[in-house]
């Protein structure tokens, strides 16, 4: 039962260095998305995946790139870190209804991972 | 811009207590999810309410969406410690069902 899988947990890195944020679901889910959560704005969608082979930005993309590898990964790409992303990031899994798009169903979270940028 | 508000920002109750958290846009949604997120981890689904005017109960928990699915309010009876924790709402905007809307917020704390 792991669910939504984020790895690293915890990361700390200096201005203008790269990273990728990693996640795994297990849910067989085909929308993915990537948000990150400060204090007083809440949490906000930076990019997501509606389906394997597709992403689109979300609220506040500038910074951050992604790639949905396969159904199961979706990854987040910092090229030169600022201290403006130092946050926590999730990311979130959905199963959308034949009904209605991705955003209409629950997401499910990972736990998070704590970004410090120095 | 559409916003979701949600009110109080911060309760802190007693072991027992009742209470009621709400979440208000002038935006009409398809459907509105609350979740809750405890320290350390991602938020976890509670309910959705899709139906104006539906109620939906889980065990202590009330969630109501508002006729007009423009708000929603969460009421929580005898509350106990288990129960802290930050209460999310999120709206499915009816516009185009692309883009989903959170509030802040609430951060309950319900003490021994």
């Amino acid at each position: 039962n792991a669910g939504v899988t984020q790895t690293p947990k915890f990361q700390v890195l200096k201005t203008g260095q790269s990273m990728t944020l990693q996640c795994a679901q297990d849910m067989n889910h085909n929308s993915m998305y990537w948000y990150r959560q400060d204090p007083g704005m809440g949490l906000r969608l930076i990019y997501y995946s509606a389906s394997e082979g597709t992403t689109d930005k979300g609220e506040v993309p500038n910074g951050y790139n992604v790639s949905r590898l396969n159904k199961r990964e979706f990854s987040l790409r910092l090229e030169s870190a600022a201290p403006s992303q130092t946050s926590v990031y999730f990311c979130a899994s959905s199963e959308p209804a034949a009904w209605a798009g991705p955003f209409n169903q629950p997401q499910h979270f990972g736990d998070g991972t704590r970004l410090s940028i120095l | 811009t559409q916003l979701l508000e949600q009110s109080p920002q911060f309760l802190s109750i007693q072991e027992g207590e009742n209470l009621t958290v709400y979440c208000n846009s002038s935006s009409v949604f398809s459907s509105l999810q609350w979740y809750r997120q405890e320290p350390g981890e991602g938020p976890v689904l509670l309910v959705t309410v899709v139906t104006g005017g539906e109620v939906k109960k889980l065990k202590r928990l009330t969630f109501q969406f508002g006729d007009a699915r423009k708000d929603s309010s969460l009421h929580i009876t005898a509350a106990q410690p288990g129960d802290t924790g930050l209460y999310l709402c999120a709206g499915a905007w009816a516009g185009n069902n692309r883009k989903l809307i959170w509030g802040l917020g609430t951060s309950l704390a319900v003490n021994p």
